[in-house]
């Protein structure tokens, strides 16, 4: 299995800019989430699923949008990017309640 | 607001030394609380977990310890080597699958 993967690794994005940061997971978990880390900081929840078509807000939902098509991919929207968005996200499944979160490699992103 | 936090936001060892990192949370209800360790450009790695019934727990040279009364949480690493410098961060489990992660204490491992 190749676990939580994330694309891109790496982007620039000027202010309005618009962009999709991907997700995926190959351990059929049902469970999601998008996390953001700012420079010496902890995680803060964006947004998870329970389950494919299933989504709800985290900590800091504004400004990002996700959906959840299929089991395997939880993609993270940014519709209008703002310097505030700058940091680095990471994706996280579970297979069920309370069992270890396996996390992405994370996406770093700055907005300029 | 409920919190996850760090009493130390840096901690230097010395190689073979044991390590303390402490956490104190503020929500009495959380239940499950896990440490993860973070290297640079690395997403979280799991440690250890413990939940709320328990006082203790150990794994492989890690050891943590729950003190509910006042609401406090340690990770404690045996014979400290290079290899565990990272920043260590504790989550409490908040809710319906939300963890509330704490700020981080780096750990500085010389030999």
């Amino acid at each position: 299995n190749a676990g939580v993967t994330q694309t891109p690794k790496f982007r620039i994005l000027k202010i309005g800019q618009s962009m999709t940061l991907q997700c995926t997971q190959d351990m059929n978990h049902n469970y999601m989430y998008w996390y953001r880390q700012d420079p010496g900081m902890g995680l803060k929840l964006i947004y998870y699923s329970v389950g494919a078509g299933i989504t709800d807000k985290g900590e800091v939902p504004n400004g990002y949008n996700v959906s959840r098509s299929t089991t395997e991919d939880f993609p993270l929207r940014l519709e209008l990017a703002a310097p505030s968005q700058t940091s680095v996200y990471f994706c996280a499944s579970i297979w069920d309640l309370k069992e270890t979160q396996y996390f992405g490699p994370g996406t770093r992103l700055l907005v300029l | 607001g409920e919190s996850v936090g760090l009493h130390l936001p840096t901690l230097s060892v010395q190689e073979g030394d044991n390590s303390i990192i402490n956490c104190a949370y503020s929500n009495s209800a959380s239940d499950y609380f896990i440490w993860y360790k973070q290297e640079s450009g690395k997403g979280p790695q799991f440690i250890i977990d413990i939940r709320s019934n328990m006082d203790k727990r150990q794994g492989q040279r890690v050891t943590v310890l729950l003190n509910k009364t006042v609401k406090h949480l340690s990770l404690q690493i045996a014979a400290t080597q290079p290899g565990d410098s990272a920043v260590y961060f504790c989550a409490e489990f908040k809710g319906f699958q939300k963890l509330v992660f704490g700020t981080g204490t780096r750990l500085l491992v010389s030999p």
